[in-house]
Formats: C-alpha cells, structure tokens, sequence
C-alpha cells in the first residue's frame, strides 16, 4: 500500500526564515505526491504535486517542494514563511485507486 | 473559478438519527470522493465514485451510504448516528481521465456534523 509520513507534529519559525515540513513516502511504483494545506475550519487547498520530471517542484504561495528519491522524501519548503503560512499542512500520496492517502498533517507556526 | 460545493455546512443531531451530506463537484470532473476528519486528525478515505459508479471503498461504517446521480451530484447517507461521527466530511472532485494527466483532488470546504 502506499502511504506517507510527516515525522513533525508541529513546525514552529520566525517570520521571514525558511520553512520546511517533511514528508517521507512508501511506495511501489511511480510515487504522485501532493501537499496540500488545511486552515481552521477549511477545506483543504491543493498546493504542488509531484507526477515525474524536475525534482524541485513549484506551487503556488511561494512554495516549493524537492522529490529526492534515494532519500524518499518530498519536503515541502519556503524561502522566506510568512505569519499566513500558519496552517495545518498535509503531505499525500496518490494510489492505484486514484484516491489519495493523508499524513497525518505538520501544524506550522510562524511567529511575528 | 467553480468549486466543490458541499452542503449543509453545519449539520446538528441527536444520537440514532439520520443525516444526508450532498456534493456538487466541479462542472466536467468524473470522480467524487468522500473524506472524514475527526478533531486532530487527518482525512480518511472513505468511498469514491467514477462515472456514477463506486469505484473504491474505505474506513466507511455499513451505517453509511453513499451514491451519486445522473448529474454527478453526490450524497453520503448516514443513519443510527452515534457521537463518534461527529467530523468534519470532505468531498472532493477530480478528473480520471485528463489525457494521462494525473489530476489532484479538489475539496469543498466540508460539512461539519455535531452529533450529541
């Protein structure tokens, strides 16, 4: 079965340094992987994904995220985090079934 | 841009009641997916539906379910509420067939059910 990892309950950062959450991945075959990031009593808003190509992937807020495989990890990073980038963030793998499976979510902070 | 629809947004019932959570996905997208989210936790997969019909089963409880109709709206039926339903439900919307693009999912904003 394929699935994903975040070692990170929570992330915590000063405005303006660099963010990164970490996701780590289990699959056969290919790997399609996802972040997407949850804000209170929201729905959750697609970020980047991984299918195949360049290893550094962008999306969109600024964010990016690098697909490593011989680590097999795909952490997602901002340059510069901003007092908004505060959220719940969910690092996810898609299957064979075409549905995705969910991390268990990195809460981020960033601290004014 | 359209978005996934979900409705009601907040829904509160008793125990052993019945609820029906309904979905609108994104105009021309094939595949509706169902998510729960307990406090705290991540969403789990809980069925999906392909062209109207299902096409994978997860964690959902034989209490529950769920179909979608001729114009691709969905409904998650739940019956003999009990206090652990109380969740937040996702659907979510996406295209299968894409010309082999592999397409993300796109949620709703989710229907929060109090159950007491």
């Amino acid at each position: 079965a394929q699935s994903v990892a975040q070692p990170e309950d929570q992330v915590n950062v000063a405005e303006g340094n660099p963010l990164t959450v970490k996701c780590t991945y289990s699959v056969s075959g290919n790997p399609y992987l996802f972040w997407y990031v949850q804000y209170p009593n929201r729905g959750l808003q697609f970020l980047l994904k991984y299918i195949t190509g360049d290893n550094l992937v962008k999306g969109s807020y600024g964010f990016e995220a690098e697909f490593n495989k011989s680590q097999t990890s795909f952490h997602l990073k901002k340059p510069s985090a901003l007092v908004s980038d505060s959220a719940l963030y969910f690092c996810a793998v898609r299957d064979s079934d075409y549905k995705l499976s969910f991390g268990a979510g990195t809460t981020v902070t960033v601290r004014a | 841009a359209a978005g996934v629809i979900q409705s009601p947004r907040h829904l509160i019932k008793e125990k052993r009641e019945t609820a029906t959570l309904k979905c609108y996905p994104i105009p021309r997208h094939d595949t509706v997916y169902w998510y729960q989210q307990g406090p705290g936790q991540d969403p789990q997969f809980l069925i999906s539906f392909y062209e109207k019909m299902q096409s994978d089963k997860g964690s959902i409880p034989d209490r529950f379910s769920a179909q979608q109709f001729s114009d691709y709206h969905s409904e998650l039926n739940m019956s003999s509420l009990e206090l652990g339903d109380s969740a937040l439900y996702f659907c979510a919307s996406s295209q299968r067939l894409a010309g082999g693009h592999v397409r993300e999912l796109f949620f709703g904003e989710g229907s929060r059910l109090t159950v007491l």
